[in-house]
């Protein structure tokens, strides 16, 4: 069945570090991909989304790309702040309705 | 900017009894959603429900659950006989549309609590 496989956390980095989370899938079809992020006693946030092999994903300096030959969809981000810590979700949606998610990844940005 | 929004935050209730989860979409948004997130593991995916109507299910979303939207904004969910595993994080989303690259926006979550 349709599956997001995420790099495992946690992670931590320092402010203004590059950070990359890893997010593979398995899917039939096209299916659209996103990136959810969620803050710290917050509800899940739409940080992202890509509907179509090679199409890029960006916002608030995060981008990820669809690489449909290597079913990966990584979220990078050059120069992360501490407001960046957060649990950071894989997504897919195969078809009309049912989001897949990722295990999630927690990200702590230091000073 | 218009949000999900879902009360109560926390509910802590015994095992066996009756809850009602409750949820206000998005205004323009057709089609509504519960998801849920046992602590340690993956948001899943519950039901999804347009026109009045459930319109996907998981194998999760058993015959204690059911869907409501009783009135112009709110969408419920009713757990009809809890058990302890369904303590979680349930999440409620909306979509304006569904199919390719439609953005489902979630709401801040209730903590279900079942002892």
């Amino acid at each position: 069945g349709d599956s997001v496989t995420q790099m495992e956390g946690p992670v931590t980095l320092s402010e203004e570090a590059f950070l990359t989370i890893n997010c593979t899938y398995t899917a039939t079809g096209y299916p659209s991909l996103f990136w959810y992020v969620q803050y710290p006693g917050e509800g899940l946030q739409l940080l992202l989304k890509a509907t179509k092999a090679d199409d890029k994903g960006s916002n608030k300096g995060f981008e990820a790309t669809y690489r449909k030959e290597t079913t990966s969809f990584h979220l990078e981000k050059g120069s992360v702040q501490v407001s960046d810590s957060a649990v950071y979700f894989c997504a897919l949606l195969p078809g009309d309705y049912k989001l897949s998610f990722g295990a999630g990844t927690t990200v702590t940005v230091r000073a | 900017e218009p949000e999900v929004t879902q009360t109560p935050s926390h509910q802590v209730t015994q095992m066996g009894q009756e809850v009602i989860l409750r949820c206000v979409p998005i205004s323009n948004h057709l089609y509504f959603y519960w998801y849920r997130q046992i602590l340690g593991q993956k948001v899943e995916f519950l039901v999804s429900f347009y026109n009045n109507e459930i319109s996907e299910k998981s194998e999760i979303f058993d015959d204690q659950f059911s869907v409501e939207r009783p009135d112009g904004s709110n969408f419920t969910l009713k757990i009809r006989s809890t058990k302890l595993e369904d303590s979680a994080m349930y999440f409620c989303a909306s979509s304006e549309r569904t199919g390719g690259g439609a953005e489902q926006y979630f709401g801040p979550g209730t903590r279900l609590t079942v002892t």
